[in-house]
């Protein structure tokens, strides 16, 4: 069981925006700034999109962003695209010398 | 541009040990450390452990702690992860991950502090008797 809570699933059609959450304690992304969410398509490795809550890696297009209100962390996708149809998984440190990730949300494009 | 190339696939059976390698390349190898994460069949992912490649420092989760060891060499820009006493739930996808920050505080890294990019294309341990 992931220490970080994240919704199974999300869906939207192409052009839409979509939210997906990512819910921790006081102790991990509640306590710290330090959320990371990465991408992952079928079969390949996972891809950085968003870094400190909210800074993206050069490359990554300006439609992902980030942002942090007390433990929830969320990941916003806006005018979504098929190619966004992905597994997406947040990451934090939790306070306990160590890294957690979620759960993963699998994001259908309709 | 910065990749990271690892071996292939292993099939193991329970009690064996399996040594997974990482090559790196389009960066200076010393000034990132190098996480290992794995994902299970059709589960999320879970974070190893790290290796200061200058130097050799490593810190594990806890959960491997005693069974994984991780090393570097320089001259081949090369790091490996060693599991030992392999169950049929050590099953997995592992990948290497370099941090993404340059000259990251040790403290930081080892503390959960970090994020990793890019990633190794993964290799996949089987585990069956």
């Amino acid at each position: 069981q992931s220490a970080l809570t994240q919704p199974a699933s999300v869906s939207g059609s192409p052009g839409q925006s979509i939210t997906i959450s990512c819910t921790g304690t006081s102790s991990d992304v509640g306590a710290y700034k330090y959320v990371s969410w990465y991408q992952q398509r079928p079969g390949k490795a996972p891809k950085l999109m968003i870094y400190d809550v909210s800074y993206r890696p050069s490359g990554v297009s300006d439609r992902f962003s980030g942002s942090k209100s007390g433990n929830t962390a969320s990941l916003t996708i806006s005018g979504l695209q098929a190619e966004d149809e992905a597994d997406y998984y947040c990451s934090s440190e939790t306070g306990n010398t160590t890294l957690a990730f979620g759960g993963g949300t699998k994001l259908t494009v309709l | 541009q910065v990749q990271l190339v690892q071996s292939g696939a292993e099939v193991k059976k329970p009690g064996a040990s399996v040594k997974v390698s990482c090559k790196a390349s389009g960066y200076t190898f010393t000034s990132y450390f190098m996480h290992w994460v794995r994902q299970a069949p059709g589960q999320g992912l879970e974070w190893m452990g790290v290796i200061n490649p200058s130097g050799g420092s490593t810190s594990f989760a806890q959960k491997f702690q005693g069974r994984v060891t991780m090393t570097s060499d320089t001259s081949t820009r090369t790091v490996y992860m060693e599991l030992n006493s392999l169950r049929s739930d050590d099953t997995a996808v592992y990948y290497c991950a370099r941090d993404a920050e340059l000259n990251r505080p040790w403290s930081l890294a080892v503390a959960g502090v970090c994020w990793f990019d890019p990633w190794g294309q993964g290799t996949l341990v089987t585990v069956s008797s």
